[in-house]
């Protein structure tokens, strides 16, 4: 099994819709981001967290909202979609420490 | 002015050639420089890393830092098909708690 899975893979929505992305590890590593993935944009910070009780917005966190259920678990929710949030987003886990990041298989989200 | 820079390519090779991919930054207070692996609707996996200036080779690839120039290289050697792929610069400092830095991506199509 994939050690950080990303729910659902893909996603169609309307604009205003609530819609939430779930990702859950298993690697037991305290820290998970959440990026979003445009064409030559690159990755960009949405939100990061470094454990249960602490929670960081990053570059570009207006509009997008998060929730850290657990160690294992790190969801990202847009309150009201619009067209401009149409990307790839991807959630990472890091060790404490460590400069290596481990991505999910990214949700392709689209907002019509 | 963006933290990281890296040219967006596309990079197109023959099957055989060296690879050479680059990356610039402003903030000289980073320490880490990684280079990660992005194939076609899959999350970034990490290629390669190093800690503050020199050359570090693994395989066929080989990763170099100029800090003085703020300028990192990822050369891939006998390049194949399977090398096809965007890869990512990313680089982070310990000063500002593990957060990632990441580069926009160069695509590369290695040609049978």
């Amino acid at each position: 099994d994939a050690d950080v899975t990303q729910t659902p893979r893909n996603r169609i929505t309307k604009t205003g819709k609530r819609i939430m992305l779930e990702c859950s590890q298993t690697k037991g590593h305290d820290r998970m981001y959440w990026y979003r993935q445009d064409p030559g944009l690159g990755l960009r910070l949405i939100y990061y967290s470094f454990d249960v009780k602490d929670i960081n917005k990053g570059e570009i966190s207006d509009g997008y909202s998060v929730s850290r259920q657990a160690q294992a678990k790190f969801s990202l929710s847009l309150e009201s979609a619009i067209p401009n949030q149409t990307a790839l987003y991807f959630c990472a886990t890091s060790d404490t420490g460590s400069h290596e990041q481990y991505f999910g298989p990214g949700t392709r989200l689209t907002v019509t | 002015q963006k933290e990281v820079e890296q040219d967006p390519g596309p990079l197109s090779v023959p099957e055989g050639a060296i690879v050479s991919l680059n990356c610039t930054y402003s903030n000289s207070a980073f320490q880490y420089f990684m280079w990660y692996r992005q194939y076609s609707r899959k999350g970034p996996e990490l290629l390669m890393y190093t800690y503050s200036s020199g050359n570090k080779e693994d395989g066929r690839f080989t990763a170099q830092v100029d800090k003085s120039s703020k300028y990192i290289s990822l050369f891939i050697r006998d390049s194949q098909p399977s090398d096809s792929a965007t890869y990512l610069c990313a680089m982070m400092s310990r000063g500002n708690f593990n957060k990632f830095y990441f580069g926009s991506g160069t695509k590369l199509n290695v040609k049978p």
